[in-house]
């Protein structure tokens, strides 16, 4: 069963919006990922921010995480039809970082 | 670098039957995990390994099982196959050591069970 929630599940913005998307998980983690999917296709890895890390920017990405809240976000700034795609949260819960467990996911659409 | 290789990509196979899928990881890697992914459950860890040991294992019953060879690549093997384990199967690979932490995934192998 998947220990992540995500929401939106569906999330469907203008091209040059923002897009904000959000997970919770369960117990305490050493790291939280982020990772995108094309219908169908395989995970890419967006992002990774550190349980000790609150904040990390990659390109038009922002990460936050607050662990006392066992929640994170992920920002997309000035969206693109390109980004269009599923998002998924993965945590470490077991410790093995090669372990993840997955949160269920945002669709994101990004209208052109 | 080549990526992640998993073969074949699309199969279909009927109950009862077993099958057989492939995972080519990228060079250097020594770990190779895998995931289930269906619409229902979402994605869940099936199993990882690290230089031809297994070092985790996921919540799925015994007919589903998997190796690792000495040159990293990794096969996994569902035996009496049930309409629900139809699923993309992903793959993924990393340093096992070390490293990021980040995996790298395949494009899947999709299993339809009839």
């Amino acid at each position: 069963s998947q220990q992540g929630e995500e929401d939106p599940q569906a999330l469907s913005i203008q091209e040059g919006e923002n897009a904000t998307m959000n997970c919770s998980y369960k117990t305490s983690i050493n790291n939280l990922q982020w990772y995108r999917q094309n219908s169908g296709r395989g995970l890419v890895h967006l992002i990774l921010i550190r349980s000790n890390e609150r904040e990390k920017h990659s390109g038009r990405l922002r990460v936050t995480l607050d662990t006392s809240k066992k929640s994170s976000s992920l920002l997309i700034t000035a969206s693109r039809a390109a980004d269009t795609a599923s998002y998924f949260c993965a945590t470490d819960l077991t410790g093995s970082a090669r372990q993840l467990t997955f949160g269920s996911g945002t669709q994101l659409t990004v209208l052109p | 670098k080549a990526g992640v290789t998993q073969t074949p990509r699309y199969l279909i196979k009927t109950r009862g039957q077993q099958v057989t899928l492939s995972c080519s990881p990228i060079s250097g890697h020594r770990s190779v995990s895998w995931y289930q992914q269906t619409p229902g459950q979402g994605l869940q860890f099936l199993f990882e390994y690290f230089s031809e040991t297994q070092r985790n294992k996921g919540n799925f019953p015994g007919r589903f099982s998997g190796r690792q060879f000495s040159n990293s690549r990794s096969e996994m093997n569902v035996s009496t196959l049930e309409l629900g384990d139809s699923a993309l199967y992903l793959c993924a690979s990393s340093q096992g050591q070390g490293g990021t932490g980040e995996l790298f995934f395949g494009e899947g192998s999709r299993l339809t069970v009839l």
